[in-house]
């Protein structure tokens, strides 16, 4: 168990919808990064937070948003939910901004219909 | 061109042998390299980690860096199956974020 957790664990939705995705990242760490890893693209990182602001993004669609709260729990938000957006979507966290040792949550696996 | 290259496997081997993965990259800024272990439908869990080149031991991993050939390997001794997973290879320059490899899926034959 890394300490990182994350919910829901799955999530089944239709095309076009709206989702959200929650991360509780390991006490004392105050980074949180989200990835994307499908069959086809492997593990994408997606955006970085630190300490609530934003500090590096990747190949994050406009379509999709996070934040870091005051509690440094993040979310995702998925809109417009396209088939291609199944994915398993991970949360990890890092102390500081030191990448090196990230700790990955259990991811959420979210299916488009 | 990838920035990391990884062979996808599988690689099948009996258990009790000794494992090699290996990772090859471009990019030589990169200072940092790490290795992860995933298990099917489960995040992926830090292994090890090195700074620049040489080797690292922890158990039976021994990770090695060799950057003058930009090329990473991970060794697994005495292998179990219980290793059987994939393996991630992920190198950070410093900043931007993690470059991560395809992963090499192992299975260790009882």
């Amino acid at each position: 168990d890394s300490g990182v957790t994350q919910t829901p664990k799955h999530l089944i939705t239709a095309t076009g919808q709206r989702v959200t995705l929650r991360c509780s990242p390991r006490s004392g760490d105050l980074s949180v990064y989200w990835y994307q890893q499908s069959l086809d693209q492997g593990l994408q990182f997606l955006i970085q937070y630190y300490n609530g602001e934003e500090r590096a993004k990747g190949n994050i669609l406009e379509r999709f948003s996070a934040q870091q709260f005051p509690d440094l729990h993040s979310e995702l938000n998925l809109s417009s939910l396209e088939l291609g957006d199944s994915a398993l979507y991970f949360c990890a966290s890092s102390f500081r901004d030191r990448q090196e040792t990230q700790y990955f949550g259990p991811g959420t696996r979210l299916l488009v219909l | 061109q990838k920035e990391v290259e990884q062979d996808p496997g599988p690689l099948s081997v009996p258990e009790g042998a000794i494992v090699s993965l290996n990772c090859t990259y471009s990019n030589s800024a990169f200072q940092y390299f790490m290795w992860y272990r995933q298990y099917s439908r489960k995040g992926p869990e830090l292994l090890m980690y090195t700074y620049s080149s040489g080797n690292k031991e922890d158990g039976r991993f021994t990770a090695q860096v060799d950057k003058s050939s930009k090329y990473i390997s991970l060794f697994i001794r005495d292998s179990q199956p219980s290793d059987s997973a994939t393996y991630l290879c992920a190198m950070w320059a410093g900043r931007r974020a993690l470059t991560f490899g395809s992963g090499t899926r192992l299975q260790v034959q009882p």
